[in-house]
């Protein structure tokens, strides 16, 4: 089975940066994804890892180390519009993918 | 127009009751899923279908049967709907073509209850 651990909320402040880690247990492991979700509304891509290394894509950024298991979603000069659940989701093989349970973000002013 | 879209977007029906959710893409990707997602278990894969001759099951499909009618068009049965089984529903997509990372796009989701 596979296991993924992400913390359940956390909180920052508007402009700050913030980073929302995430491990996982798993063996063939094929890749590393991002989301974000608003309440009530579908997860959307952020970002997708399948090396070591840090991708960027404007104020977002990830980074993976598979040696250890484990990844981080960086947030940048956070806004109120940040405030969502954000998922880590990793894919065994050619498969499909095991999601954690999320991190809510409250960006507050 | 969106790319993956899900009928209905809201169902409130009773205990024991056939209904069908239905997801429609017009993104042409060959891999289909249904989750569902409930508050404080995240997202769970029910079904999913890599082709339109091929069905599996996901983590969690007891109380659930599905159809792959077409490339663009996969729909989730409950026969027999209890209340545990309340819960939102997404559909999702994917592409496994050579220059895809086989990234996953979500339909708006369907809101189910169950009385």
């Amino acid at each position: 089975g596979q296991n993924i651990d992400q913390p359940t909320e956390m909180t920052a402040t508007e402009g700050a940066i913030v980073q929302i880690n995430c491990t996982y247990q798993t063996s063939g492991f094929n890749g590393l994804f991002w989301y974000q979700q608003h309440a009530g509304e579908a997860p959307t891509f952020l970002s997708y890892n399948v090396l070591d290394g840090l991708e960027e894509k404007g104020r977002f950024s990830s980074f993976l180390s598979r040696s250890k298991g484990y990844s981080y979603l960086l947030l940048k000069e956070l806004q109120m519009k940040d405030s969502a659940s954000y998922l880590c989701a990793v894919r065994v093989g050619y498969s499909t993918l095991t999601f954690g349970k999320g991190t809510m973000l409250l960006v507050s002013p | 127009d969106a790319d993956v879209t899900q009928t209905p977007r809201n169902r409130i029906t009773k205990t024991g009751k056939r209904i069908m959710l239905e997801c429609s893409q017009t993104k042409g990707h060959d891999r289909m899923y249904w989750y569902r997602q409930d508050p404080g278990l995240g997202l769970r894969l029910i079904y999913y279908s890599f082709d339109v001759k091929d069905i599996n099951k996901g983590e969690i499909s007891d109380g659930y049967s599905v159809s792959r009618q077409a490339q663009a068009k996969f729909s989730l049965s409950l026969e027999s709907a209890i209340p545990n089984q309340t819960a939102l529903y997404f559909c999702a997509t994917s592409d496994v073509s050579t220059t895809s990372t086989d990234t996953q796009y979500f339909g708006p989701g369907t809101r189910l209850t169950v009385l």
